[in-house]
């Protein structure tokens, strides 16, 4: 079965901070890795991944995959009270389904 | 350009009520998921439509679940009749084609069933 896995599930840090969130997937048929961030509203879409060892990068915030470990990781630096959401991973499939991760919630302390 | 539009943002009913969603993708966009989430969890797919045509609704339950995509453009979610465990956000995305890899999400509906 199709699952991605996102960890830690929440993450509390101060402004400044620097965070790892990290995406582990078994997925058939892998098209591409997918970020996105989640207010109170629609999750907006930060990043998508397709080839191993290219990061990707916006601002503070980054993103990297590794297809043959199976995971991607985002980093975010310089922490801000804005980045609080959470952030959601999902892995585009051959059979175009996005299976997303549960999410990790970030809160960042002023 | 107009994102994915939802209406209504907020439902709250009582069990055994019927409820309806609405959803309009962006224009030119074939593909249209309705999606639900619940509380602490990422969203699950309940049906993927190309065009007018359901492609994959095998996650939707469909004794009390349905869906429709008439003119391939706007779609209506269904549930009738409501239970408790039905409280969710229930999200609509779209993109141009089913290959192409990002979606777009609208607002979604926020149900809550008393």
């Amino acid at each position: 079965e199709d699952k991605v896995v996102q960890s830690p599930l929440s993450l509390v840090v101060h402004e400044g901070d620097t965070v790892t969130l990290n995406c582990s997937y078994e997925v058939t048929n892998f098209r591409s890795l997918l970020w996105y961030k989640q207010e109170k509203k629609a999750p907006t879409f930060l990043f998508m991944l397709t080839s191993s060892g290219i990061e990707k990068k916006s601002g503070r915030l980054s993103s990297i995959l590794d297809k043959k470990e199976l995971f991607s990781i985002l980093n975010i630096t310089a922490t801000q009270t804005g980045d609080s959401a959470i952030y959601l991973c999902a892995v585009f499939s051959g059979t175009y389904k996005y299976i997303f991760g549960t999410g990790t919630r970030l809160k960042v302390l002023a | 350009e107009a994102g994915v539009v939802q209406s209504p943002r907020y439902k709250i009913i009582e069990k055994k009520q019927p409820v309806a969603f609405w959803c309009n993708p962006i224009s030119g966009h074939n593909t249209l998921y309705w999606y639900l989430q619940n509380l602490g969890q990422g969203p699950e797919l309940l049906i993927r439509y190309e065009n007018e045509e359901a492609v994959d609704d095998s996650q939707l339950p469909k004794d009390r679940f349905s869906a429709e995509r008439l003119k391939g453009v706007d779609s209506t979610l269904k549930i009738q009749p409501a239970e408790l465990g039905d409280s969710a956000v229930y999200l609509c995305a779209s993109s141009p084609t089913s290959s192409h890899n990002e979606q777009f999400f609208g607002p979604g509906t926020r149900l809550t069933v008393l």
